[in-house]
């Protein structure tokens, strides 16, 4: 049982707007920032939103990320068959001294 | 651009200590934080633990009575040690490299563990 709660699947069409929800607690969310990941079969994850919303260089802005008190959102905007992928949020949590992650959400492109 | 690569075997025995390197290139292992991730089969991320070479390292609390990692900064590696592993540690393990603020802005590709006899 993941430390964060993500929903284990979402699916959208091809154009369409899909928000992926992570919820944690005060001693993670609460009081850190949210960080995304793409994960592809096969390939390293990817780093899609850090700092609740900032986006890294090369990630199109398709992708936003947001945060209110002990949950976070990320959304994809224009939906397309290549984001079809496992998404995970990622945070430190201040009580594990550590970073934990949502079990993973699989977006499926219909 | 970092660059990380694991090595090691991909099959272990259980009662038996899994072994990886994440070899570093392309920047010094000497800052940023190291880590280690797996993955099990049809299942999500986990975290096992991380090290900075100034700093003790810090273990997944459900792991920590199994794992070390340690740096060796002559080689620009580091490792991860998993003692009596079971069938349930059976996973792509990843190594990855974090600033303290992101956790993990690069990785390595991955390399499948198999734990069995």
């Amino acid at each position: 049982q993941s430390v964060l709660t993500q929903p284990p699947s979402a699916s959208g069409t091809p154009g369409q707007r899909v928000a992926i929800s992570c919820s944690g607690r005060s001693s993670n969310i609460g009081s850190n920032t949210v960080n995304w990941y793409q994960h592809l079969p096969g390939t390293a994850p990817k780093l899609l939103i850090y700092s609740n919303n900032q986006r890294p260089s090369g990630v199109p802005d398709r992708f936003s990320g947001s945060k209110s008190g002990t949950s976070a959102s990320l959304a994809i905007s224009g939906l397309r068959s290549e984001d079809e992928a496992d998404y995970y949020c990622v945070v430190w949590d201040d009580s594990l001294n550590g970073w934990v992650f949502g079990g993973g959400t699989k977006l499926t492109v219909l | 651009q970092v660059q990380l690569q694991e090595s090691g075997p991909g099959l272990v025995k259980p009662s038996e200590t899994l072994s990886l390197t994440c070899t570093v290139s392309g920047g010094s292992i000497s800052t940023y934080y190291w880590s280690w991730i797996r993955q099990p089969p049809g299942k999500g991320l986990e975290s096992i633990g991380y090290i900075h070479f100034r700093l003790n390292a810090n273990y997944n609390p459900s792991l920590k009575s199994r794992v070390t990692i340690s740096v060796d900064t002559s080689k620009n590696q580091f490792s991860l040690r998993l003692s009596s592993v079971t069938a349930a540690d059976t996973a792509v393990y990843y190594c990855a490299r974090g600033d303290g603020y992101i956790p993990f802005d690069f990785w390595g590709q991955g390399t499948l563990v198999t734990v069995s006899s």
